[in-house]
């Protein structure tokens, strides 16, 4: 079945440090791809998505690139704010309703 | 953007009872909404799907008798978790869809249990 492997956390990064974290996929067909941001004490958010392969989504400065061949989707932001602390969430989907996450990667940012 | 509501956000409740999660869209009529469960360390799951006006569709290994899904209204959804034990405790995060055909998903903040 699909599922989504993503890099476990938690990760702790200076500001203005550059940030990775890792998403593979199994998926059977060609799904759409998700990054969503959960910040402390609010409801998930969509961060940036793409929906078919060299895609690349962007928004606030992160960016992810939909890898067709490696199944991946890594989430990328050359430096990081405090206020980018939150936890990340990888999913995928076929119909833009039914998802499937990852486990979340929990970021701090320090001063 | 649009708002999802979820109460509580966190319950602790004794073994036995019974525990009512409620996620209210506030801004726009929700046709649908899933529930999604997350234990430690591990993945969100999605449990089931409810639509207005009919039974919720559960997803495979999720007890349907011990997780009710009421969706009575375009706004509303409740899941009522009935004889809580401590295998129970887990993350529990609602999302909605507004309107049919639509790809954007709105997430709740989630419910922590605790069952003692």
């Amino acid at each position: 079945g699909d599922s989504v492997t993503q890099m476990e956390g938690p990760v702790t990064l200076s500001e203005e440090a550059c940030l990775t974290i890792n998403c593979t996929y199994t998926a059977t067909g060609y799904p759409s791809l998700f990054w969503y941001v959960q910040y402390p004490g609010e409801g998930l958010q969509l961060l940036l998505k793409a929906t078919k392969a060299d895609d690349k989504g962007s928004n606030k400065g992160f960016e992810a690139t939909y890898r067709k061949e490696t199944t991946s989707f890594h989430l990328e932001k050359g430096s990081v704010q405090v206020s980018d602390s939150a936890v990340y969430f990888c999913a995928l989907s076929h119909t833009g309703n039914q998802f499937y996450f990852g486990t979340g990667t929990s970021l701090t940012v320090i001063p | 953007g649009a708002v999802v509501s979820q109460h509580p956000s966190r319950v602790i409740c004794k073994s036995g009872t019974s525990v009512k999660i409620e996620c209210r869209s506030l801004d726009f009529q929700a046709t649908t909404m899933f529930w999604y469960r997350q234990f430690p360390k591990k993945s969100l799951m999605l449990m089931a799907t409810s639509n207005e006006g009919s039974k919720a569709t559960y997803e495979q290994g999720v007890e349907k008798d011990k997780f009710l899904i009421n969706h009575a209204s375009l706004t509303l959804s409740t899941l009522t978790v009935t004889s809580a034990h401590p295998e129970d405790s887990s993350f529990y995060i609602c999302s909605a869809v507004p309107g049919q055909g639509s790809e954007k998903l709105f997430f709740g903040s989630g419910t922590q249990l605790s069952v003692l």
